[in-house]
Formats: C-alpha cells, structure tokens, sequence
C-alpha cells in the first residue's frame, strides 16, 4: 500500500519568512495530493491539493508543488503569520478509485513567531 | 451544511466499559472515513465506508473495535471492552468521491479518555 512521509516534524519560524514542507509517496499510481491544517481542537481542514497533471498550484501565499518523477511534494508557505501556526498534513491517494482513500503524512508542528 | 457532526465531543470513562462514538457525515457524501489520532502514531485510519458497506477495515486495532453504518447519515464507532490505550482523539470525516470530490471533510472529533 501507499506510504507517505513528511519532513520536517517540527518548524519554527519568524512571521514574514517562507515554511517549506515536503513529502515523499511510494505509490506511482497515486494522483491526489491534498494538504490539511489542523488547528488546536479542530479537525483538520483541507487548504491546497494538486493532481499529478500539475506541477504546481499556487493560491494567495500558499503554494504546492508535485515532482512525480522523485515522488515528492511541498507545501510552501510565503510571508508567513502567526495563525499560519498549526499541524499540517500531507497526503496521497489513487484519485481513481471510486473509495477516496488518503494516506497521511506524519504532520509537521509549524509555529510562527511574532 | 452543517459539516459533519460527532457526538460526543468529550466522553471519559473507566477500564472495561462500552463506549460509543458517533458520526453523521455530510448530507449526500456517499465515502465515510473513522480515524484514531494520538502524539504517538499519528493519524491513523480506522475503517472506512462507501455506500455505507465496509471497504477496508484492516486499521481496525482489535476485535475490541467495530464500526455500522446502517444507512447513510449515521455510523458508529463501539469499543468494547475499552482500554486506557484507546485514548485518543477519534475522527470521523465524508467525502463523495464518486462525483469527483475527493476532499475529505472532517468533524470536530471525539476526545476519549479512558482511565
């Protein structure tokens, strides 16, 4: 079955600068690749998916890129702010079953400073 | 919408006990996904429905854990008898995949402490 990985664990950075986070799959066949954000107490909240047609999508100041050929993807997170702090989630799924299975990552703490 | 609801938010109870978790997805989502989450391991997905029949069921701990989804708008989680290790953050979430969606929503969770 699919495996995903998500480095880094824990990240902590100064508001305004950039937060990257990346992950690998091991499922060629996996097409779907959404990012979630989970804040303290909640569920988490889907923020930015790509599919493997595109190599990167960008919305406001996130962004997601997909590298199918190693296997990876990154969420990028521009000028960041201190409710950008959370646990986020990668993960991968095979967008062409009719189940809509995901396989997460293992979460990276990101917290920003003011 | 609502989104989808979980009940309870908070349930503590002893070694030994039953306990119930439930889950009312999103109306006319037809995937239902139970997950565990805990500091340890993550994560991690339970059992899963489509059309409310059992798909996959293999991240189910133990004979101890069992989940129903009688009809569309309602599913259970049932541990019985629980553990102090059962505690943990317990997910429910929908998706409708067959119409192209594949997000998956997720409720609020149910804390469960077991003492």
């Amino acid at each position: 079955g699919e495996n995903v990985e998500q480095h880094p664990s824990t990240l902590s950075v100064q508001e305004g600068d950039s937060a990257v986070i990346k992950c690998t799959y091991s499922d060629s066949a996996s097409n779907y690749f959404p990012w979630y954000k989970q804040e303290l107490g909640k569920g988490p909240q889907l923020i930015i998916d790509i599919r493997s047609n595109v190599g990167e999508k960008k919305d406001q100041r996130i962004a997601v890129t997909l590298n199918k050929t190693a296997k990876h993807f990154s969420l990028h997170i521009t000028e960041t702010q201190p409710e950008d702090s959370a646990v986020y989630f990668c993960a991968a799924s095979t967008g062409g079953t009719s189940y809509g299975k995901l396989t997460f990552g293992q979460g990276t703490i990101l917290t920003v400073h003011p | 919408d609502a989104g989808v609801i979980q009940s309870p938010r908070h349930e503590v109870t002893e070694m030994g006990q039953e306990v119930t978790l439930r889950c009312k997805p999103i109306s006319g989502h037809n995937s239902l996904f139970w997950y565990r989450q805990t500091m340890m391991r993550g994560l991690e997905l339970l059992i899963y429905f489509n059309n409310n029949v059992p798909i996959d069921d293999s991240g189910m701990p133990e004979d101890r854990f069992s989940a129903k989804m009688p009809n569309a708008s309602f599913s259970t989680l049932k541990i019985q008898p629980s553990e102090p290790r059962d505690s943990a953050v317990y997910f429910c979430a929908s998706s409708s995949p067959g119409l192209g969606v594949h997000e998956q929503f997720f409720g609020p969770g149910t804390r469960l402490t077991v003492l």
